[in-house]
Order: structure tokens, then sequence, then C-alpha cells
């Protein structure tokens, strides 16, 4: 049984481009969440989505956005890319809206030169 | 909002020793503290979790104790071994509402040594 897959798994960007990644949960589950990882500090939350409808957001600018797919996959979008925004991209997935079990993807790392 | 803080930053033990890392929240509505490993590239692992209604649990070495009056909580590890090097992070929810957003501490290099 896969776990939670993303991809690409590496990526770089230039500053003011536009990015887009990808995670696929755990078959059964219904609910993706984002997490920006940067260098040395722990994940930061910035979205969940839960049965396509975004549940909650964290505090990120607007130039973040996610969406859910019917399958259950979820894109995570981040525009205007600024160096800041370098880190490592994590997605988990869980069966329900709330935190318990939550399952991490290897994450994508993102760089912004 | 949540404000999770986690000590200490770096933990160097030897081999066969014990490691406490400890963590303090600040929302007294959470309830619900997991633990995460996280190895060099890789990503985190969820080791063990504890909820509100439970003072400690307890896996092999690992263990979690729980003081809800002093909003901290705690990981345990005994007979560390050298594959126990990592990063260890805490965490904590609000279980039970609308989402589920996890707020992280800052992370604790453990480093075991042979």
């Amino acid at each position: 049984d896969a776990g939670v897959t993303q991809s690409p798994t590496h990526l770089i960007k230039t500053r003011g481009q536009q990015v887009t990644l990808r995670c696929s949960p755990i078959s059964g589950h219904k609910s993706v969440s984002w997490y920006q990882q940067v260098l040395g500090q722990g994940p930061q939350f910035i979205f969940q989505y839960y049965e396509k409808e975004e549940r909650g957001r964290g505090n990120f600018p607007d130039r973040f956005s996610a969406r859910q797919f019917p399958n259950y996959s979820s894109e995570l979008n981040v525009n205007a890319l600024l160096l800041g925004d370098s880190a490592l991209y994590l997605c988990a997935s869980s069966l329900g809206t709330v935190a318990y079990g939550y399952t991490f993807g290897s994450g994508t790392r993102l760089t912004v030169v | 909002g949540e404000n999770v803080e986690q000590h200490p930053s770096t933990l160097s033990v030897q081999e066969g020793d014990s490691a406490v890392i400890k963590c303090t929240y600040s929302d007294s509505a959470s309830n619900y503290f997991p633990w995460y490993k996280q190895e060099l590239g890789k990503r985190p692992q969820l080791i063990i979790d504890i909820r509100s209604n439970v003072g400690e649990k307890k896996d092999q070495r690992i263990a979690v104790t729980l003081n809800k009056t002093a909003k901290h909580f705690s990981l345990h590890i005994t007979e560390t071994q050298p594959e126990d090097s990592a990063v260890y992070f805490c965490a904590a929810s609000l279980g039970g509402t609308s989402y589920g957003k996890l707020t992280f501490g800052q992370g604790t290099i453990l480093t075991v040594h042979p």
C-alpha cells in the first residue's frame, strides 16, 4: 500500500516565478494538509483540505493557494516566488479533519534563486 | 494562536543512556500531542502520541508524559541507540475542531554516541 507521495522531489525556481507542488494521499484518506519546513525549524501549517474544501489556513500570504481534486490528491501553488519561500514542503494525509495519526510524505525541496 | 516551545535544542547522550525532551504549549484547549522523528533528508515520522485524557503512554523504549495543568509534555527515550539519532519534534493540536492544524516545536537534535 503506497504512502503519501509528493512530486517533484526537488525543484529550483527563480524569484518571481510560480510553482505547483503535488500530493497524493494514502488510499482512503480524504484529508490533505500542507506544511512548510524551513531549514532548522519545525513544520508550519499552510492549509488543510477535506472533501475538496479548504478547512483551515495558516498565516501565509495570498501568494499561497491550494486545491483538492475528486480523487483527494492536492496541489499547492505559490506565485511570485521569494527567496524566503525556499523550504521543504510537506504534505500530510489523514482519514478525517482532525490531526490524529498524520502521515507525512517525503516532501518537495524548493530552492528559489 | 497556539505556541509550542521545545527544549533542549540539542541533546548529546551516550549509547544506553536515557534522553528527555520537553515541550510546553500555550493553548489550554489543545488536547492532542504527537511526537515526530525526522532523520536527515527524510519525512517526519510519528513515533508516539498522547491525548489529553491520558497522563502517560509507553511504547517499548519510548514514553510520553502529559501534565495538562502545567501545559507541558515530555518525550522519554530509554536505552538509547545510535539509530535514535535524529531531529525530534513535538506538536500540539486542538483535536476535535473543524480542522487539524499541528503546531510544532522548534525541534531537538538528538545525537547518540556509540
